[in-house]
């Protein structure tokens, strides 16, 4: 399978815990997107990389948010402190710089107790 | 503030029937318009897309029939089939006028396709 992958697919934490989730790119897409989907709603941007830079953050991102990219491979997403608001759906896509077609992961559902 | 308004929330279609969804939008810098696909615990899958310098496009069952003037685009599904039953979201993206393809997505219509 090429497609984009998470790890893990589903995680429960306690509030206050800390959480990793890891992205594995299409393999030549130098491209690499957060979005976070709660329930009922579309994907909304965390922020994104090309190759290994981070380009743009939401300011959904809090402090407690950060993200790496640290070969332009495979990404990282660490949420500190978890509170029960970060319960959500946290999606990984990946794109070529040309054409912008974004494809999407299987998602990683985050629910914080 | 909502920058992709999306309707209906859900619809209801007979199998063979057309399924339409619309979009709306207010920022004129949006250059790039997709519709993705979504079902239960998957991620969501593109299924078509547009730029605003052509009026209508279609692959296969699926159209897009854009209206700039009104900033408006909307999905047509034609010979709906059960396996069509899913949720869809409509997005834009404004590169050439930000350098940023960030994804803004609409809240989402969820389609369900009766034999």
């Amino acid at each position: 399978d090429t497609g984009v992958s998470q790890n893990p697919r589903h995680k429960i934490t306690k509030r206050g815990q800390n959480v990793t989730f890891r992205c594995d790119p299409i393999s030549e897409h130098n491209r690499l997107y957060w979005y976070r989907q709660t329930l009922g709603q579309g994907p909304e941007f965390l922020t994104y990389f090309q190759n290994e830079a981070q380009l743009e953050k939401s300011r959904l991102l809090s402090d407690r948010f950060s993200a790496e990219r640290p070969k332009g491979s495979f990404s990282t997403l660490e949420i500190q402190r978890t509170e029960q608001g970060d319960s959500a759906m946290y999606l990984c896509a990946s794109s070529l710089s040309i054409p912008l077609r974004q494809y999407f992961g299987p998602g990683t559902r985050l629910t914080v107790t | 503030q909502q920058q992709v308004k999306q309707s209906p929330q859900s619809l209801i279609v007979q199998k063979g029937g057309i399924s339409i969804i619309n979009c709306a939008y207010e920022n004129t810098a949006f250059d790039y318009f997709p519709w993705y696909q979504q079902f239960p615990g998957k991620g969501p899958a593109l299924l078509i897309a547009i730029r605003p310098d052509v009026s209508e496009k279609k692959e296969g069952r699926f159209t897009i029939s854009f209206n700039k003037s009104a900033k408006q685009f909307s999905l047509h599904i034609m010979d709906s089939q059960p396996g069509d039953s899913a949720t869809y979201f409509c997005a834009a993206s404004y590169y050439q006028f930000y350098n940023t393809d960030k994804l803004i997505f609409g809240t989402g219509t969820r389609l369900q396709v009766f034999p």
